[in-house]
């Protein structure tokens, strides 16, 4: 089985642009959720998607969005980015809600200039 | 926000040595999980502890959720040098998917 990939690897962006960031779920996984690890901040959640629906947010500005297609796919969404945007953007998928086994892809590098 | 530090922060030992992590918290969590993250790839899932008091043994690692839910400890025996990276642990109420990450414990085993 497959699992969680992301894409792009990598993408370097300059300051106020807008990045779009794509992740497949494990076949089968229906819940997807959006983190960014920064060497400072660590991992910070950032949305959860199940069914099309947001579920959960995490505390970001609403610069960033999500949302998820109904084939479980998901993309994330940074407008007029910052410098302080630049991070490991990690997603991962689960079967469903309350599913104490998460998945997560390799993430995408964003470094913005 | 539910916090939860690791200690330590750091760790550089010796092929062969034992070592334990600790992850801290003063929230209660439904479920506690470990993660190991090596450069260039996202974390990957070593063990969920649900039950207060329970102990898992993963060959060589040795995974303890507190009485009170509230920490956990990671012991390694005899570490190698694959063992190496970044060990995570991350708690989780129940039915939700957001994880709440400690802080992080870098292992370095030296050969």
């Amino acid at each position: 089985k497959a699992g969680v990939t992301q894409t792009p690897r990598y993408l370097i962006k300059t300051r106020g642009q807008q990045v779009t960031l794509s992740c497949s779920p494990i076949s089968g996984h229906r819940s997807v959720s959006w983190y960014q690890q920064t060497p400072g901040q660590g991992l910070q959640f950032l949305f959860e998607y199940f069914s099309e629906t947001q579920r959960n947010k995490g505390n970001f500005p609403g610069r960033f969005s999500g949302r998820q297609f109904s084939n479980s796919r998901s993309e994330m969404n940074v407008s007029t980015l910052e410098l302080g945007d630049s991070a490991l953007y990690l997603c991962a998928s689960s079967l469903g809600p309350g599913s104490t086994k998460q998945y997560f892809g390799p993430g995408t590098r964003l470094t913005v200039t | 926000t539910q916090l939860l530090e690791q200690s330590p922060q750091f760790l550089s030992i010796q092929e062969g040595e034992n070592l334990t992590v600790y992850c801290n918290s003063s929230s209660v969590f439904s479920s506690l999980q470990w993660y190991r993250q090596e450069p260039g790839e996202g974390p990957v899932l070593l063990v969920t502890v649900v039950t207060g008091g329970e102990v898992k043994k993963l060959k060589r690692l040795t995974f303890q959720f507190g009485d009170a839910r509230k920490d956990s400890s990671l012991h390694i025996t005899a570490a190698q040098t694959g063992d190496t990276g970044l060990y995570l642990c991350a708690g989780a109420n129940t039915g939700a998917n957001n994880l709440f990450f400690g802080t992080g414990t870098r292992l370095t085993v030296i050969p």
